[in-house]
């Protein structure tokens, strides 16, 4: 099993300029998360979806936007890009969102905005 | 929300030695408490968990130890070896979200 995949691993964006960000998993999980980490602030959530069919907002979720195209797949959206939406950006995945599920991450995207 | 607190942010042992590194959270309904380590350029693995339920658990070199009363947990690494220099990450759930601590930079020097 290749666990949480993720493309693209790296980008470079101009401000203003559109993407969409891939992941998928193979484990059969339920709900899948987008967290962007950047340096001194650990991991904030942005969009989360709990199930197939549903996706909700996290912590920072402003200039952005996630579709949950199928169970294994989920991708987050900026349609315009800011400078400050620099980071690393991990999806995750767990088996159902539940305060005890362990959660399962990917290797990253590097997004950087001039 | 919950609010998770982790010192030290950089920590530099000798190999061999141990390492300790604390979290404290706020809200005291969060009952799970995973530990991640990132290595450089990758995604953070989970390498060890506690639940509210219990006070202390243990995986070879590693062990996390929890306090409910006081609201803070803590990552034990025995025996370091180089291969554990990292960034550990620790957090706490609570109404089903994940919230993180800033990261503890490990440096195991040989």
């Amino acid at each position: 099993n290749a666990g949480v995949t993720q493309t693209p691993k790296f980008q470079v964006l101009k401000t203003g300029q559109s993407m969409t960000l891939q992941c998928a998993q193979d484990m059969n999980h339920n709900s899948m998360y987008w967290y962007r980490q950047d340096p001194g602030m650990g991991l904030r959530l942005i969009y989360y979806s709990a199930s197939e069919g549903t996706t909700d907002k996290g912590e920072v979720p402003n200039g952005y936007n996630v579709s949950r195209l199928n169970k294994r797949e989920f991708s987050l959206r900026l349609e315009s890009a800011a400078p400050s939406q620099t980071s690393v950006y991990f999806c995750a995945s767990s088996p159902m969102r539940g305060a005890q599920e362990t959660q399962y991450f990917g290797p990253g995207t590097r997004l950087l905005v001039l | 929300g919950e609010n998770v607190e982790q010192h030290p942010s950089t920590l530099s042992v000798q190999e061999g030695d141990s390492a300790v590194i604390k979290c404290t959270y706020s809200d005291s309904a969060s009952n799970y408490f995973p530990w991640y380590k990132q290595e450089l350029g990758k995604g953070p693995q989970l390498i060890i968990d506690i639940r509210s339920n219990v006070g202390e658990k243990k995986d070879q070199r590693i062990a996390v130890t929890l306090n409910k009363t006081a609201k803070h947990f803590s990552l034990h690494i025995t025996e370091t070896q180089p291969e554990d220099s990292a960034v550990y990450f620790c957090a706490a759930s609570s109404l089903e979200q994940f919230y993180f601590g800033t990261g503890t930079s490990l440096t195991v020097i040989p």
